[in-house]
């Protein structure tokens, strides 16, 4: 069985802190996605990663794909509190995608 | 940007009634798919469905529930006789194609199951 794990599992932080979201598995992904989900609404798609290794930028948010594709992470610098959300790491194809357990991060102004 | 569209926002029910939570997709996505998400874990993957057929379900996709496309526009999910644990925000998505094609999430119809 496939799982992914994602830590922090919270995280308070103040505007303009920089901080970094981990998405670790023992499993071999194909692909992993990154989604921001707010409350009373459904995941949205961030970014897609596919090549291990590879790293994505999205304004002040960087995304790495590990080199032996098990493992992800997002990193934000300067956050702002419209970053406020829960952030979610999916693994495979869109056919089924594996969700991790989210992390959910409150920026305080 | 279009958007899926779920109805309804809410549902109450009562254990062993039947319920069926609606779905738009997007007019030009061929791929469909259902997830949910109980309160405090992690979003879960119950069904995909494409050219009229189940593709790939999930363990939590038993007898109880069916995917239907009924009219060409709405895809839907009914669960025949609802449980306490079926209590879950349920998603519709939908895409252009699989692999790694963006997918797109609707609102979600929160189940409510007393």
């Amino acid at each position: 069985t496939q799982l992914l794990e994602q830590s922090p599992q919270f995280l308070s932080i103040q505007e303009g802190e920089n901080l970094t979201v981990y998405c670790n598995s023992s499993s071999v992904f194909s692909s992993l996605q990154w989604y921001r989900q707010e409350p009373g609404e459904g995941p949205v798609l961030l970014v897609t990663v596919v090549t291990g290794g590879e790293v994505k930028k999205l304004k002040r948010l960087t995304f790495q794909f590990g080199d032996a594709r098990k493992d992800s992470s997002l990193h934000i610098t300067a956050a702002q509190p419209g970053d406020t959300g829960l952030y979610l790491c999916a693994g495979g194809d869109t056919d089924k995608l594996i969700f991790g357990t989210g992390t959910r991060l409150q920026v305080f102004p | 940007e279009p958007e899926v569209t779920q109805t309804p926002s809410h549902q109450v029910t009562q254990m062993g009634q039947e319920v069926i939570l609606r779905c738009v997709p997007i007019s030009n996505h061929l791929y469909f798919y259902w997830y949910r998400q109980i309160l405090g874990q992690k979003v879960e993957f119950l069904v995909s469905f494409y050219n009229n057929e189940i593709s790939e379900k999930s363990e939590i996709f038993d007898d109880q529930f069916s995917v239907e496309r009924p009219d060409g526009s709405n895809f839907t999910l009914k669960i025949r006789s609802t449980k306490l644990e079926d209590s879950a925000m349920y998603f519709c998505a939908s895409s252009v194609r699989t692999g790694l094609e963006k997918l797109f999430f609707g609102s979600g119809t929160q189940l409510s199951v007393l």
